[in-house]
């Protein structure tokens, strides 16, 4: 079975510009995650998806972030007036939240490199 | 708040030697804990998981961790490092206050040198 994907693998822009990055959750996952993977700060936390419930937004780090989250399955992530801050691995994840626990493996797709000039 | 903190962000050790990466965690509650490995330009990959029961966890590629309560730690160990086990590695907790989103570690960037 095929494993999270996400495009693009690559992005690169010119500061002040939208982009979107797209995540494809394995078939089936109910939850969805979106992680930042940047230099000097790790790999931090954005936002959660999980079935039709509102998402959890609080890591996402100003207004200029958001994502949706399609038909429960295929989401994206949208940064709208790219800063230089910016700049980092996206990834995202998904998994299956077991009998409401915190033991869910999570599956990361290999991530979009942002590049923001 | 629960955080994770993993002591040495770079470790060497030469081919045939113990792994020993560490991991150390703050948790009110059981936590439940996950090591990753991230090869360049990939994704993160389960290495292995400590959720409940045996506190002795085996994963792939030979490696394990022992939770220690009294210790707060889940240490990943390796007793012979092979060449290929050279990448990143990630500790981390799920955030039990309901979304289950990951609180990692800075990473531990592993060299094995022949």
């Amino acid at each position: 079975g095929a494993g999270v994907s996400q495009s693009p693998s690559n992005k690169v822009t010119e500061k002040g510009k939208d982009v979107e990055l797209r995540c494809d959750p394995i078939s089936g996952h109910t939850a969805l995650y979106w992680y930042r993977q940047s230099l000097g700060q790790g790999l931090e936390f954005l936002i959660y998806f999980q079935g039709n419930s509102a998402p959890d937004k609080s890591g996402l780090p100003s207004d200029r972030f958001s994502a949706e989250r399609t038909g429960g399955s295929v989401s994206t992530l949208t940064i709208q007036r790219t800063q230089q801050e910016d700049s980092a691995v996206y990834l995202c994840a998904s998994g299956n939240p077991t009998g409401g626990t915190g033991t869910d493996t999570q599956y990361f797709g290999p991530g979009t490199r942002l590049t923001v000039l | 708040a629960q955080s994770v903190t993993q002591l040495g962000s770079h470790v060497s050790v030469s081919e045939g030697a113990l792994v020993l990466l560490r991991c150390n965690y703050s948790s009110s509650v059981p936590p439940y804990l996950f090591w990753y490995v991230q090869y360049p330009n990939q994704g993160l990959q389960l290495l292995l998981k400590y959720t409940t029961g045996a506190t002795l966890v085996k994963g792939i590629n030979g490696f394990e961790a022992e939770f220690k309560k009294s210790e707060t730690s889940f240490h990943l160990t390796k007793p012979s490092a092979h060449m290929s086990d050279a990448a990143e590695y990630f500790c981390a907790v799920s955030d039990l206050s309901g979304t289950y989103k990951y609180i990692f570690g800075t990473g531990t960037r592993l060299k094995v040198l022949a």
